[in-house]
């Protein structure tokens, strides 16, 4: 079945660029995504990629995609103490009913003064 | 605009006992989805909704039971509550399958002893 993994922990100087890194197993996958979840809340959508590009960037934040080695990571620039939340990434197959998003353990950031 | 409400916030619950997670959107999404979070092991789908009538097993959907009692509404019951069901319970929905954002509703944490 699928998998999802990443690191769970990233600790960053403010100022600095994050990287979080996910790697996935479903060769079907058609979108990743990235979710962050602030303490006590629910998930929100931060961006997305779709299988057939390598990069997306919006504003602070870029996404690489390595289709062949399965790889996905979202940079943060210039990391902010409002950046301090869990990372999730998530994958979408080709097939299947409604939006089954498979998660990874998600990646704790915490974001030093 | 209210998004996915989830009701009750919190709850604890004695081994054995029984109750229903609440879960509506008003955002007119034909999928609707309950997942479970856990320390280290990110989100797992418990069961979806692809539309309205229909309703299909995820990843873990031993011991519980789903409803969708029309569009806005996708409820979660457990019917004899486990310690293994303590856990943050989270309710989504998109609109369709696909590139398709999922919503997140806040969450309710549930402790069974």
């Amino acid at each position: 079945g699928e998998d999802v993994e990443q690191s769970l922990f990233l600790s960053v100087r403010e100022g600095d660029s994050s990287v979080i890194n996910c790697t996935y197993t479903d060769s079907s996958s058609t979108y990743l995504y990235w979710y962050k979840q602030e303490p006590g809340a629910g998930l929100q959508l931060l961006t997305y990629i779709f299988s057939n590009m390598d990069m997306k960037q919006d504003q602070r934040l870029t996404v690489l995609l390595n289709k062949k080695d399965k790889h996905l990571s979202l940079r943060i620039a210039d990391t902010q103490t409002g950046d301090s939340a869990i990372y999730f990434c998530a994958e979408s197959p080709l097939t299947g009913g409604g939006n089954k998003l498979t998660f990874g353990t998600g990646t704790q950031l915490k974001v030093e003064l | 605009n209210a998004g996915v409400t989830q009701t009750p916030k919190f709850q604890v619950l004695k081994t054995g006992q029984s109750m229903t997670l609440q879960c509506a959107q008003d955002m007119n999404h034909n999928s609707m989805y309950w997942y479970r979070q856990d320390p280290g092991m990110g989100l797992r789908l418990i069961y979806y909704s692809a539309s309205e009538g229909t309703t299909d097993k995820g990843e873990v959907p031993n011991g519980y039971n789903v409803s969708r009692l029309n569009k806005r509404e996708f409820s979660l019951r457990l019917e004899s509550a486990a310690p293994s069901q303590t856990s943050v319970y989270f309710c989504a929905s998109s609109i369709d399958r696909g590139n398709t954002e999922a919503f997140f509703g806040q969450g309710t944490r549930l402790t069974v002893v």
